[in-house]
């Protein structure tokens, strides 16, 4: 099955800092979403972006399908950013809507 | 609040009992998919269904698991006679028309055997 690795698997930033997550999948796609789990637990998701760029305030992502690639942007980070943000994807061959994740990339944005 | 409904939030049982964990779709989503997540571990696809129907099970144990989701009210993960190592947080999620549409979870049950 398809592959989804995510890095870096941790990073510790400042308040105020940006930062680019990466996600590289094995396999051509059809459904990609990022999510981020705060740490009460809550999968919010932040992103629907199988291809092309989106952004949502201080987040935008990119997904460049082609090569099998997807980079979320966090700009002026802040303490509520701190969690786990997961890529989960779904294989071209699918078309159920049901996610392969990633193991996750475990942000902490400091004070 | 219309988002994805999850109860009970936390869940004890001793080993051997029956775990019920419930899930309510979002408003007007008919596709419902359960994930897990074991500690410090990653979301994986236990199963899709839709009204009435599992169209995916893939990711479900053979044994001791079962998924429904009636033509009336919530669907209902089942898990039986629960051994320490179904301890969990067991996720629901649902969308508006399964591939092509975002996903939105609920906020988990966390399921401890005893």
């Amino acid at each position: 099955g398809i592959q989804v690795e995510q890095s870096p698997p941790d990073l510790i930033l400042q308040e105020g800092a940006n930062s680019t997550l990466r996600c590289n999948f094995s396999d051509s796609v059809n459904n990609l979403q990022w999510f981020h789990q705060n740490p009460w637990g809550q999968l919010i998701n932040l992103f629907y972006i199988p291809s092309g760029t989106k952004q949502n305030g201080r987040l935008s992502a990119t997904t460049v399908a082609t090569e099998r690639y997807s980079l979320l942007y966090i700009s002026s980070s802040q303490t509520t950013d701190s969690g786990v943000y997961f890529c989960a994807v779904e294989g071209w061959a699918g078309n159920t809507g049901k996610l392969i994740f990633g193991q996750g990339t475990t942000l902490q944005v400091k004070p | 609040n219309a988002g994805v409904m999850q109860n009970p939030r936390h869940l004890v049982r001793r080993r051997g009992q029956e775990a019920r964990l419930r899930c309510s779709p979002m408003k007007g989503h008919s596709h419902v998919y359960w994930y897990r997540q074991l500690p410090e571990e990653g979301l994986k696809f236990m199963v899709y269904l839709q009204k009435e129907n599992i169209i995916d099970e893939s990711g479900m144990p053979k044994e001791r698991f079962s998924a429904e989701f009636p033509k009336e009210g919530p669907s209902i993960l089942r898990i039986q006679q629960v051994v320490r190592g179904d301890s969990a947080a067991y996720f629901c999620a649902s969308s508006l028309s399964g591939q092509n549409s975002p996903l939105h979870f609920g906020n988990g049950t966390r399921l401890t055997v005893t």
